[in-house]
């Protein structure tokens, strides 16, 4: 069975740093690709950053790019957010989501951790 | 980027009676591979999304034969043939042809 369990969120002032961890099991963490999805409170899903199974390829959404940083470690099947400069429109669930193997298709997704970017 | 339009923004859906939910995409989701790339979740009160439906028409590992996807290019549409009280949540499509996904703007369901 698929599991993904994210960490590392709470509150941080305006200006601040956090470090997202996602920890995943019940597939072959290296051959897939994986995201980060947000959901700011009361609102939609908006896709924040995907990397490669390999890691030799990261995306960003414009909102977070020279922001966050993605990154993986494959020895550990865990799935990094690394969110620096961070901003009140930041606030919002951060799902870590596998993707299908099929394109960019999302199959399963984390239960969230929630950010907070407030002084 | 690919814009996801979701119709209706909410429906209010007696128990048994049908329901649909439209999605349209700005470009085609259509790949030369013959594949079509509309996904649909559902996400329950207080829960991550789900998936439902992968490649605008298959319903995934354990989803319940009265959901079914259908459409192709740029419109789709999600029905449930008879609605269940642990069907509420909202419903989003998402495009997976090209980064970013983008996803619809969510159809909340609630029961009558």
């Amino acid at each position: 069975e698929v599991h993904l369990l994210e960490s590392g969120g709470g509150l941080v002032q305006p200006g601040g740093s956090l470090r997202l961890s996602c920890a995943a099991s019940g597939f072959t963490f290296t051959s897939y690709a994986m995201s980060w999805v947000r959901q700011a409170p009361g609102k939609g899903l908006e896709w924040v950053s995907t990397i490669s199974a390999s890691a030799g390829s990261t995306y960003y959404a414009d909102s977070v790019k020279g922001r966050f940083t993605i990154s993986r470690d494959n020895s550990k099947n865990t799935l990094y957010l690394q969110m620096n400069s961070l901003r009140a429109e930041d606030t919002a669930v951060y799902y870590c989501a596998k993707h299908s193997g099929s394109y960019w298709g999302v199959d399963y997704w984390g239960q969230g951790t929630l950010v907070t970017v407030s002084s | 980027d690919i814009v996801m339009t979701q119709t209706p923004l909410s429906l209010s859906v007696t128990p048994g009676q049908p329901a649909s939910i439209s999605c349209k995409s700005s470009q085609s989701l259509l790949h030369s591979d013959g594949k079509t790339y509309l996904y649909w979740y559902l996400q329950k009160p207080g829960q991550p999304p789900q998936l439902l439906i992968y490649e605008a028409s298959n319903r995934f590992s354990g989803v319940p034969d009265r959901f079914s996807g259908s459409g192709s290019g740029t419109d789709f549409t999600l029905k449930i043939s008879r609605v269940e009280a642990e069907d509420v949540g909202v419903y989003y499509c998402m495009q997976s042809i090209q980064l970013p996904l983008t996803f619809g703007g969510g159809t909340k369901v609630e029961i009558k």
